[in-house]
């Protein structure tokens, strides 16, 4: 069985400002993890995904996360928040020919 | 490049009435494809997922029916819609079966269907 919990359902920044989206997740397997963007009435866009290379994932539009196994963790960060963020975020865990999303984290970005 | 088209953007349906919902990949092929929903304040449900031409698996019984006539074509389907049926409805696919490393889904822009 797997499982993810995204947990912050709304976050608030202030344009310019670092931002933290967290995830936990429980699998198990030997999880694929990836993060999706959503904008309004958009599909959802892939940001980044977790391959077990390296534990910090570089994605596009500057976020990146770190997969953290002692901690079931794989958080998205981005340093400096664009007006353009202002989107829902999804993180997935993938497993057993399972997908399972979070319940999404809204971003809003404040002028 | 791989690219996934769906159609319509927006549907307002009365109750009762048919639907069909399309979505097209160009750009690979045997491609895993997928419908997904998603509701408000619901997350995102898997509806139906095939990895092959004829090939339907149904995550959860319903209302809806999918088909795949075409590698590329995925199709979904109701006689009648239902009030519950309202919601933003996605098609994605995958290189590999979902689980297959390294292979995230790839979305369209979804529709939005308001069954009225």
């Amino acid at each position: 069985a797997q499982s993810v919990t995204q947990l912050d359902s709304h976050v608030s920044v202030s344009e310019g400002t670092p931002v933290l989206l967290r995830c936990n997740y429980s699998s198990s397997y030997s999880p694929s993890l990836f993060w999706y963007v959503q904008h309004p009435n958009k599909g959802l866009q892939l940001l980044l995904k977790y391959t077990s290379a390296a534990t910090l994932v570089k994605g596009i539009n500057g976020f990146e996360a770190e997969f953290k196994k002692s901690e079931t963790s794989f958080h998205l960060t981005k340093p400096s928040a664009h007006m353009s963020d202002a989107a829902e975020y999804f993180c997935v865990v993938s497993g057993n020919y399972k997908l399972s999303f979070g319940a999404g984290t809204t971003v809003t970005v404040r002028a | 490049s791989q690219t996934i088209h769906q159609w319509p953007a927006t549907l307002v349906q009365p109750v009762g009435s048919p639907l069909s919902l399309e979505c097209t990949v160009e750009g690979t092929s045997n491609p895993n494809l997928y419908w997904y929903r998603q509701a408000a304040g619901r997350g995102l449900q898997l509806l139906f997922y095939s990895v092959g031409i004829g090939q339907i698996s149904s995550e959860v019984p319903q209302n809806l029916s999918a088909s795949r006539p075409q590698d590329r074509q995925f199709i979904l389907s109701s006689k009648k819609l239902l009030l519950s049926d309202s919601g933003f409805y996605l098609c994605a696919w995958s290189v590999l079966p979902t689980g297959g490393f390294n292979s995230p889904l790839h979305f369209g822009n979804g529709t939005r269907l308001t069954v009225t």
